[in-house]
C-alpha cells in the first residue's frame, strides 16, 4: 500500500498567484481531511469529506481557499490568490469509516 | 466543546529517562483516542490507538498509553527514551458514538532528548 500520497511536496510561488495542491487518499478510505500546520498555529483542520462530499469547511481561512474532491481517489487544494501568511505545510489524511487516519508526507508552501 | 488537552509543551529528557505525556479530553461516554508522532521535518504516524478493551494499550517502538476514563486521561509513556524519540507528540480523540471522521487533536507536546 503506498499510503497517501501527496505532490507537489513543495512549492515555492509569488504572492498574488494560484497554487494546488493534490492528494490521493488510501485506496478504499471514505474520509479525507486537509491540515495546515504553522509554527504559530500549530496543526489546523481546514476541510474533511466524506464519500468525496465536504462535511465541514468551518476550518478554511477565508474565500481564497477551496477544496474539491472529484471521486474517491483524488482531491484538491486551491488557493487563489496566494499570499505569504499562506506559507506553511498542508497535509492530507484519509481514514476509513472514520477510525485512526492517515498522513500523507505534506506539501510545503512558501509564498513570496 | 469537544477538546484535548496536553499539559507538557515542551520536554526536555535525557536518554534513559522514562516519559509520561498527560493528555486529557473533556467528553464523555464512548471515546476513541489516539497518539501520533511527528519527527522532525516528517508527517503525523500513528503511535497507538484505543477503541475498547484492555485500558492499557501498547504501541509501536515501546510507547504504551493507559486509558483512566475516571481521570478523562490518556497518557503515554516509555519507560527508556532514545534520542531518537526526539519528536512533536499529539494526542487525539473523537467521540465513540460519533459519526464523523473528524479527530480533535491536542497542542502537541515537543519532546527534546538529550544524548
Amino acid at each position: 500500500d503506498a499510503g497517501v500520497i501527496q505532490s507537489p511536496r513543495h512549492e515555492v510561488t509569488e504572492m498574488g498567484q494560484e497554487v494546488t495542491l493534490r492528494c490521493k487518499p488510501i485506496s478504499g478510505h471514505d474520509y479525507l481531511f486537509w491540515y495546515r500546520q504553522t509554527m504559530m498555529r500549530g496543526l489546523e483542520l481546514l476541510i474533511y469529506f466524506n464519500n468525496n462530499v465536504p462535511i465541514d469547511d468551518s476550518g478554511m481561512p477565508e474565500d481564497r481557499f477551496s477544496a474539491k474532491m472529484p471521486n474517491a481517489s483524488f482531491s484538491t487544494l486551491k488557493i487563489q490568490p496566494s499570499e505569504p501568511r499562506d506559507s506553511a505545510v498542508y497535509f492530507c489524511a484519509s481514514s476509513f469509516s472514520g477510525r485512526e487516519q492517515f498522513f500523507g508526507p505534506g506539501t510545503r508552501l512558501t509564498v513570496l | 466543546a469537544q477538546s484535548v488537552s496536553q499539559h507538557n509543551h515542551h520536554v526536555i529528557l535525557s536518554e534513559a529517562a522514562s516519559l509520561e505525556l498527560g493528555c486529557n479530553y473533556s467528553y464523555g461516554g464512548t471515546v476513541n483516542l489516539f497518539w501520533y508522532v511527528q519527527y522532525p521535518g516528517q508527517h503525523l504516524q500513528l503511535l497507538l490507538k484505543y477503541f475498547s478493551g484492555d485500558p492499557l494499550v501498547k504501541g509501536i517502538k515501546g510507547f504504551e498509553a493507559e486509558f483512566i476514563k475516571s481521570k478523562f486521561s490518556f497518557n503515554l509513556r516509555k519507560p527508556s527514551v532514545q534520542w531518537s524519540d526526539t519528536a512533536e507528540y499529539f494526542c487525539a480523540g473523537r467521540h465513540g458514538s460519533s459519526n464523523t471522521g473528524k479527530l480533535i487533536f491536542g497542542q502537541g507536546t515537543t519532546l527534546q532528548v538529550k544524548p
